[in-house]
């Protein structure tokens, strides 16, 4: 079975600075996908980017950016020039790439940003 | 074209009556999956539906717990005789068919959050 870890319970990051949040996961699996979602307090999951697993390549979405390192199994969300509006609970998340859409979370990071 | 709607959006029950919970998927998505969210952890997965068919229930409770998603209507998660053990935030997702370009994305409602007194 698939598990996804993210060490940081909590991140403290100042307005307009860079911030990292680390994801790593164990699967024996060599195709798949990587997800990183944001929770405000709203309780919405929103998805902030997706990475395939084949693709070298890190995926980037405006000011969120990944580091996807596939052999180390190490999948790192940074945010530039963060804002106010990013605060919220971070869930980086595995599927695998066969059948069905199951999505295996970690236990998040909650993100505060400080004006 | 509408999201996932969940409904309610918060549920009060006392010990042993019944909760159930509604999802309607986005427009065209033929796949729902619910999920289970406790006070400061993840979400985890609970099953995996299609029309008429449950496909996964490995994250299912064998007891309390049944869910249904039938050719007409929404979905519905049904939990029996609750415990304050199932007081938590419930998730549904929704995605398309295998085959759409975005089939591997999941589309999640509001949720809902059951409190058991």
């Amino acid at each position: 079975a698939q598990t996804v870890t993210q060490s940081q319970p909590e991140m403290s990051v100042q307005e307009a600075e860079t911030v990292t949040l680390s994801c790593t996961y164990d699967t024996s699996e060599s195709d798949y996908y990587l997800f990183w979602y944001k929770q405000p307090p709203s309780r919405q999951m929103i998805l902030v980017i997706r990475q395939e697993a084949y693709k070298q390549q890190n995926a980037t979405e405006n000011r969120f950016s990944v580091n996807f390192q596939k052999a180390a199994k190490s999948f790192s969300l940074k945010i530039s020039d963060s804002q106010l509006g990013d605060a919220a609970m971070y869930f980086c998340a595995y599927r695998s790439a066969g059948w069905g859409n199951m999505l295996t979370f970690g236990g998040g990071t909650r993100l505060m940003v400080k004006p | 074209n509408a999201g996932v709607m969940q409904n309610p959006r918060h549920l009060v029950r006392r010990r042993g009556q019944e909760a159930r919970l509604r999802c309607s998927p986005m427009k065209g998505h033929s796949h729902v999956y619910w999920y289970r969210q406790l006070p400061e952890e993840g979400l985890k997965f609970m099953v995996y539906l299609q029309k008429e068919n449950i496909i996964d229930e490995s994250g299912m409770p064998k007891e309390r717990f049944s869910a249904e998603f039938p050719k007409e209507g929404p979905s519905i998660l049904r939990i029996q005789q609750v415990v304050r053990g199932d007081s938590a935030a419930y998730f549904c997702a929704s995605s398309p068919v295998i085959g759409d370009i975005r089939h591997t994305e999941a589309f999640f409602g509001q949720g809902t959050r059951l409190t058991v007194v």
